[in-house]
This record gives C-alpha cells, structure tokens and sequence, in this order.
C-alpha cells in the first residue's frame, strides 16, 4: 500500500504478557516515529527514528518499552510485562526527512492496545 | 508548562458560521508548524502548515503570530465535514521533534 502501515490494528492482551506493534513505513522515508495516544488525550511522543539508529528515546515510560528499526523500514515496537497503563492506541508515523524541518509526517491508522 | 496548548473546546457552530482557535506555544526558537485533522478513533491527518505570512486553503486560514507564540485557525463556511479534532503542532529548535496540542474540537451542526 502507499500509506503507512500498522499491524496488528487492535490487540488484547493479559497483563504481565509482551506484545509486539509493528510499523511499516512508507518507501523511502528515512523518519520514523511512535507516538501513544489514551483516549481523549493528546499524542504522547515516544522515539524518533532517523535510519536505523534511534537519536531520541526519550520519550519510553519505562525499561519495559523497546523499539527497533532494521533495514531502515520496518519498526517494531515491543512491550513487556504490559500493564493496564498501556492501554492506548499506538501511532507510527513516518516522513521524507526530519519532522520538523517542514517535512510532512504521515500517521499509521494506529494499533488499539488493550491490556486486561 | 506544556510545550503546545490548545482550548479543548468544544466549539459548536451552525453550519456555514465561521469558527476560529488558537493554540499557543512555549518555544520561541519552534521553526515550523502545523495543523492536522482528527476524526473520532482515526488517525491524524494534515490540514495545513502554517507559514510566517499565514495561507489559506479553500476555507481554512492558518496564522502565525510570532512575538505572542501563538497559531491559529479559522474554518469559513463550516460545513458538517468539518466536524472534528484539530491538533495543533510545533516543531522544536531540532529538526525532528514535533510537540502536538491535546487538540481543539469542533461540532458543526444541521
């Protein structure tokens, strides 16, 4: 497709178990990002990638998050232990170049999680 | 203090009355901006970006106002389409790190 791609698109799970959100972006765009949305609340940044390397992780709540990039497209984004905090719609988005150098980002159509 | 802040609203209009929002930011060094379009459970969307010396799209006029640090947004002609949130986003003084308002949302009424 010509979008950004996001799977799986809803996603239920026991607390205490790992979950894995994959992201892929569109052809040939260097920038990747994550964001968590809970409802009704703004768009919480979690990590930048640029390439394959990840300058800005800042924005992980905790040890429990992790994400890579491999081959400068797919991203996965995996959470252990989940608890019921994580509940939220986890967004990927991906540009040409760097978001804020005017570049347009592009959203995913996000993955529901739901942790019980 | 939050990077970008925006009136949640709710706006409530009549079709074809003219809406308009603000959002305000704390960063004088932010180089870029924009405004994107949520609908209820979907993605963001861009609406425009917003340049120094404010542009227009069809019935959206976007703002900048650099000294106050503050964007804004006015929707012409609202049509029931328009119905939505709209998120206000900053860029930082690096070239990757975008702060995003909780959003403004809008209702337009038959």
């Amino acid at each position: 497709g010509a979008g950004v791609s996001q799977s799986p698109s809803n996603k239920v799970t026991e607390k205490g178990k790992d979950v894995e959100l994959r992201c892929d972006p569109i052809s040939g765009h260097t920038a990747l990002y994550w964001y968590r949305q809970s409802l009704g609340q703004g768009l919480e940044f979690l990590i930048y990638f640029q390439g394959n390397s990840a300058p800005d992780k800042s924005g992980l709540p905790s040890d429990r998050f992790s994400a890579e990039r491999t081959g400068g497209s797919v991203s996965t984004l995996t959470i252990q232990r989940t608890q019921q905090e994580d509940s939220a719609v986890y967004l990927c988005a991906s540009s040409l170049g760097p978001g804020g150098s005017g570049n347009t980002i592009y959203f995913g159509e996000g993955s529901w999680l739901t942790v019980v | 203090r939050k990077e970008v802040e925006q009136d949640p609203g709710p706006f409530n209009v009549p079709e074809g009355a003219t809406v308009a929002f603000n959002c305000t930011y704390s960063n004088s060094a932010s180089q870029s901006f924009f405004w994107y379009r949520q609908d209820c459970r979907k993605e963001p969307k861009l609406l425009m970006s917003v340049y120094s010396s404010g542009n227009e799209d069809g019935r959206f006029t976007a703002q900048l106002n650099r000294a106050s640090q503050y964007i804004s947004l006015l929707i012409r002609d609202s049509k029931l389409s328009d119905s939505a949130t709209y998120l206000c986003v900053v860029g930082g003084s690096n070239d990757y790190k975008l702060s995003f308002g909780a959003g403004t949302t809008v209702t337009v009424r038959a």
